[in-house]
């Protein structure tokens, strides 16, 4: 597609409910990040895929949150049991970049809209 | 990896003044990025700096590269409202690229 779309773009869950998000990011593009960010703060990171290789899932706050790659390109988030603490917007990135080989210019890091995750 | 301290993490200005926001590195860095996310958007590309002294400009924006690659700034002259949101460089590590909390920039009217 022409940008990284990311759906839903508002979610209102309960509290103790399972959510998932979508990221469906540029066509061709190898690496893809999740990001949480919180009212007023700063992109947290969450988890980093890279082509074939195995998740970098070293920024997932608990073992509630998940993510999963098909195919190398659309990607979901999973949270369980949701808590009033996981509302935030949930940012997708994608970019070009390969493991292995930092070019410069591909690793330009391309977001969604996001997702606004309201817990009640 | 690349480990980028961004200061400082709030500035308030009055329209018309100046505004500038640094990012520090204890080791020398390959290449830096910077980003600028509006107030409800998402973080947008602004400019890579590559060369060591490099310096490049957007209209009223300046972007600077240290000559030891180990520092860079973004300097914007006379803020306008338009330049309200928070900016970023984020750091270059274990093969990954990823953001901190940047700067946000508020312009009192």
């Amino acid at each position: 597609g022409a940008g990284v779309s990311q759906s839903p773009s508002n979610k209102v869950t309960e509290k103790g409910k399972d959510v998932e998000l979508r990221c469906d990011p540029i066509s061709g593009h190898t690496a893809l990040y999740w990001y949480r960010q919180s009212l007023g703060q700063g992109l947290e990171f969450l988890i980093y895929f890279q082509g074939n290789s195995a998740p970098d899932k070293s920024g997932l706050p608990s073992d509630r949150f998940s993510a999963e790659r098909t195919g190398g390109s659309v990607s979901t988030l999973t949270i369980q049991r949701t808590q009033q603490e996981d509302s935030a917007v949930y940012l997708c990135a994608s970019s070009l970049a390969r493991k292995g080989a930092f070019i410069l210019a591909k690793n330009i890091q391309y977001f969604g809209a996001g997702t606004r995750l309201s817990v009640l | 990896g690349q480990q980028v301290m961004q200061i400082p993490q709030y500035q308030h200005v009055q329209e018309g003044e100046d505004f500038t926001t640094y990012c520090n590195s204890s080791t020398t860095l390959s290449n830096i990025q910077w980003y600028k996310q509006r107030p409800g958007g998402h973080p947008v590309f602004l400019i890579q700096l590559v060369k060591s002294g490099e310096v490049k400009k957007q209209k009223r924006l300046t972007f600077q590269f240290g000559e030891a690659k180990k520092n860079s700034s973004l300097h914007i002259t006379a803020t306008q409202t338009t330049d309200v949101g928070t900016y970023f460089c984020p750091n270059f590590g274990n093969e990954k690229l990823t953001f901190g909390t940047g700067t946000r920039l508020t312009i009192i009217p």
